[in-house]
């Protein structure tokens, strides 16, 4: 498959626990962000986004924590499953209105069974 | 389905020899854009196209060309291709009602230029 990228840092968690990916942004401006999930061999997959006027959004399993006041975006994975390994991976949009996203590089996460 | 389909999907060529890689969305999508992903880096974006005949150059164009006649295709040319456009290529598309919306990408196109 696609090495997406060789020396990402990884974040391991055993089957059935809960996984946390952290994403600092960059500018205090940006008011729309998303997740999106890559798969080895396979193009970035939408997963949740959030705007900048809500804190907390959940979807089926997974959580998006914004903190506006230190840049900082989460994602939550709840009951982590082997389908869940991938390469994650944040993008901000800092001017509305344009699809100028900005991506962050992304998180590995392994699930071990 | 709706999709955004590139190809080819892997593509090894030489320093010089043109090529094309194709893109096409079924989603009547207005807005299209290439990317490339190199290891440690984000996505960066090549070219976009807000719309058929509407294309502006994103943050690293040198070395390639797009074309946009109509709405569901956003070819990437690269006239010339030299070793560092070896990289994993990949196209998105996106409605344009709401521009605070996800990009739809396609599945990549991994390229070496040797």
């Amino acid at each position: 498959g696609e090495s997406v990228g060789l020396h990402l840092p990884t974040l391991s968690v055993q089957e059935g626990d809960n996984s946390i990916i952290n994403c600092a942004y960059s500018n205090s401006a940006s008011d729309y962000f998303i997740w999106y999930k890559q798969e080895s061999g396979k193009g970035p997959q939408f997963i949740i986004d959030i705007r900048s006027n809500m804190d907390k959004r959940q979807g089926q399993r997974v959580t998006v924590l914004l903190n506006k006041t230190v840049k900082h975006l989460s994602l939550q994975i709840a009951a982590t499953q082997p389908g869940d390994s991938a390469v994650y991976f944040c993008a901000e949009m800092p001017t509305s209105g344009t699809y100028k996203y900005i991506f962050g590089t992304g998180t590995r996460l392994k699930v071990l069974a | 389905e709706a999709q955004v389909t590139q190809n080819p999907r892997y593509l090894i060529t030489v320093t010089g020899k043109k090529l094309t890689v194709t893109c096409s969305q079924n989603m009547n999508h207005e807005y299209m854009s290439w990317y490339r992903q190199d290891p440690g880096l984000g996505l960066r974006q090549i070219y976009y196209s807000m719309n058929v005949e509407v294309t502006d150059k994103g943050d690293v164009p040198e070395g390639y060309k797009v074309s946009r006649k109509e709405k569901r295709n956003f070819p990437l040319i690269l006239e010339s291709p030299s070793p560092n456009q070896t990289s994993l290529y990949f196209c998105a598309s996106g409605p344009s009602s709401s521009y605070n919306s996800p990009l739809h990408f396609g599945n990549g196109t991994r390229l070496t230029v040797t």
